[in-house]
């Protein structure tokens, strides 16, 4: 089983939806969760950071943990062509030396 | 403008060539890393730096090699050794801090072998 796992997609949406992208992970010491978007022959961008449960807004975007599922989620409302990209998700344990790890990445498309 | 660069945005290696991919940053971290990305699998780690004249390898460093002389350079260099060098390669720092874990992302430097 890979340590994280997401599902690739592509997903495709018309504009305006609402869109649930999800990561599950096996290593339960996973205490912060980042989202990065990553627009094509790009460098990703962090786009939320959340530590342990939990949720957080921030404009459009909502991440959401479930530990004990071992359970991430961003969800993007009013979805905009311009969110057309590849998603990934990270974490990483906290301890002193932090590697993250990434998910595969899911790819979205928002339609006009 | 505080960031990462990366260059050369596209770079084309011939067969035995040694090639040196460069990554600078202005935003004082002092951790810097190396991923390699390829279609379909997650970033996958090959060094990473914590502090100046320090490297550690990460899960794929075989056929690459690193230096941290400065704290705003990292440059990677593919070697021959590495036989499948294709991909999509990203540099990236933190700021160390132990709660501060989010990592920053150059442009990447695509590699093609000729």
């Amino acid at each position: 089983q890979k340590e994280v796992e997401q599902d690739p997609g592509p997903l495709s949406v018309p504009e305006g939806a609402i869109v649930s992208l999800n990561c599950t992970y096996s290593n339960s010491a996973f205490q912060y969760f980042m989202w990065y978007r990553q627009y094509s022959r790009k460098g990703p961008e962090l786009l939320m950071y959340t530590y342990s449960s939990g949720n957080k807004e921030d404009g459009r975007f909502t991440a959401q943990v479930d530990k004990s599922s071992k359970y991430i989620s961003l969800f993007i409302r009013d979805s905009q062509p311009s969110d057309s990209a590849t998603y990934l998700c990270a974490m990483s344990e906290g301890t002193s030396y932090d590697k993250v790890i990434f998910g595969p990445g899911t790819s979205l498309s928002v339609i006009p | 403008d505080g960031g990462i660069t990366q260059s050369p945005k596209y770079l084309f290696r011939k067969e035995g060539q040694n090639v040196t991919l460069s990554c600078e940053q202005n935003l004082n971290h002092d951790a810097m890393y190396w991923y390699r990305q390829d279609p379909g699998q997650g970033l996958r780690l090959i060094y990473y730096s914590q502090i100046v004249n320090d490297f550690q390898k990460g899960d794929i460093a075989e056929g690459y090699s690193v230096s941290r002389e400065k704290k705003e350079s990292f440059p990677l260099t593919v070697t021959s050794a590495q036989k499948n060098p294709t991909a999509f390669y990203l540099c990236a720092s933190s700021m160390g801090d132990r709660n501060m874990k989010t990592q920053y992302f150059g442009p990447g430097t695509r590699l093609l072998v000729l």
